[in-house]
């Protein structure tokens, strides 16, 4: 069965220092992954996608991922943290032929940035 | 402008009542799905509708129920079979069911007292 892992249920970072939150994934066949983001109280939010092609993927807010096939991973990146990113962020995986209930989602990170 | 709506925002309710909690879409999508999330846990899938006059059971479908008498509603209600229905309810829709983006509307916040 597909499955997604988000390493650290928290991480905090210092406000201009690197982001870095992880997600694994486990699928058999091609997959497509996405990040969301979620602020207190608000619904998900759409950070970017890989679905096809290139394998580094910017999306909005200053955010990338990368997919890696051979690590399984699709890690989110961002330079420089900013207060306003301090958030819930969940990595979610569908595929290729996916059932009808759409994408499976990991536990979620919160973002914590200190000043 | 095109999203999703939910209402109301927060609701509270007595224990052994039922409530239905608004989900309404202007996406023109077909699928629409209801998530359940609770602290640490992430989102659990509780019904989802691939089409009108269509739905199914997610993991935690136990305790609700759903319509999808129109493409742009997909109503939940939230039973007194239900043993712990304090929650956040988040509903989403996506073009069509499977691996498409899911666009998730602002959710609400159920107080069972």
């Amino acid at each position: 069965a597909q499955s997604v892992t988000q390493l650290g249920s928290h991480v905090s970072v210092s406000e201009g220092a690197l982001v870095l939150l992880r997600c694994n994934y486990s699928s058999s066949v091609p997959p497509y992954l996405f990040w969301y983001v979620q602020y207190p109280n608000q619904g998900l939010q759409l950070l970017l996608k890989y679905t096809t092609g290139a394998t580094l993927v910017k999306g909005i807010n200053g955010f990338e991922a990368e997919f890696k096939k051979s690590e399984t991973s699709f890690h989110l990146t961002k330079p420089s943290a900013h207060m306003s990113d301090a958030a819930e962020y969940f990595c979610a995986v569908s595929w290729v032929g996916g059932g009808a209930d759409g994408l499976t989602f990991g536990k979620g990170t919160h973002l914590i940035i200190q000043p | 402008d095109g999203g999703i709506t939910q209402s109301p925002k927060y609701l509270f309710r007595k224990e052994g009542q039922n409530v239905t909690l608004s989900c309404e879409q202007n996406l023109n999508h077909d699928a629409m799905y209801w998530y359940r999330q609770d602290p640490g846990q992430g989102l659990r899938l509780i019904y989802y509708s691939q089409i009108v006059n269509d739905f199914q059971k997610g993991d935690i479908a136990e305790g609700y129920s759903v319509s999808r008498e129109k493409k742009e509603s997909f109503p939940l209600t939230v039973t007194s079979a239900q043993k712990n229905p304090t929650a956040f309810y988040l509903c989403a829709s996506s073009v069509t069911s499977g691996n498409n983006e899911q666009f998730f509307g602002p959710g609400t916040r159920l107080t069972v007292l």
